[in-house]
């Protein structure tokens, strides 16, 4: 199975501040990752697919990156509307649609 | 609006069975695959279910496999989680999310659309 693990798991950051969060899988999975963004009692919305495809919508603040094992997310500017938790998902191999614990951003 | 809309959550005994459901609309339902995803209370993602445009594929996760049948009926715009010998780790929010793709594998897709989720508790 493909598991994969987010770096932080929590990170507390300031409006205007530059975000970073990685995604590691178990094994190499091309670019066939997705990003989300979940706030709380809401469902989770899409950002990011294909690894570096900024989903129709999403504010260009948002960016992906990465291949193989290695990924991330970045939001160049934190707003206060882009406090959530944030979930890498992988879609290559099997249990087909992985997703990863979640890093929560917070409040400085 | 594109939209989904689950039902048929509630309070359930271990052992039992429940049927959720979830509408759709705003989209052309059969050129999609459909997936189920739960999250327990404070957790994570965990996806379920999923099904392909014509229901020729289903797959399931592991923790659910023998007990759950996913369905569709594009007729109705709607598809389906018939959730049989239910446990307490099952507890959850399920949600419905419709993919990018029209079959099961969705390599450079993703889950673009997401319902509201409808929760899933024990007695």
């Amino acid at each position: 199975d493909i598991q994969l693990t987010q770096s932080p798991s929590f990170l507390s950051a300031s409006v205007g501040d530059r975000v970073t969060i990685t995604c590691r899988a178990s094994q190499g999975i091309s670019s066939y990752l997705a990003w989300y963004q979940q706030k709380p009692g809401k469902a989770p919305k899409l950002l990011i697919y294909a690894a570096s495809t900024l989903q129709s919508g999403v504010p260009s603040r948002f960016s992906g990156s990465g291949s193989g094992t290695e990924f991330t997310l970045t939001i160049s500017s934190l707003q206060p509307e882009d406090f959530a938790t944030y979930y890498c998902q992988q879609l290559n191999g099997y249990p087909l649609f992985t997703f990863g614990p979640g890093t929560k951003v917070d409040i400085k | 609006e594109v939209q989904l809309v689950e039902s048929g959550g509630g309070l359930v005994q271990p052992g039992r069975s429940l049927r959720l459901s979830c509408a759709a609309s705003g989209f052309t339902f059969d050129d999609y695959a459909l997936h189920w995803v739960r999250q327990a209370p404070g957790k994570g993602l965990e996806w379920v279910s999923g099904i392909s445009w014509n229901s020729g594929s289903t797959d399931y996760a592991d923790s659910v496999k023998g007990r759950f049948t996913i369905s569709r009926d594009n007729a109705k715009n709607s598809l389906y989680l018939q959730m049989n010998s239910l446990r307490a780790e099952d507890t959850a929010f399920y949600f419905c999310a419709k993919a990018t793709c029209s079959t099961i594998s969705c390599y450079t897709g993703a889950f673009d659309i997401w319902g509201q989720g409808t929760m899933v508790t024990f007695s």
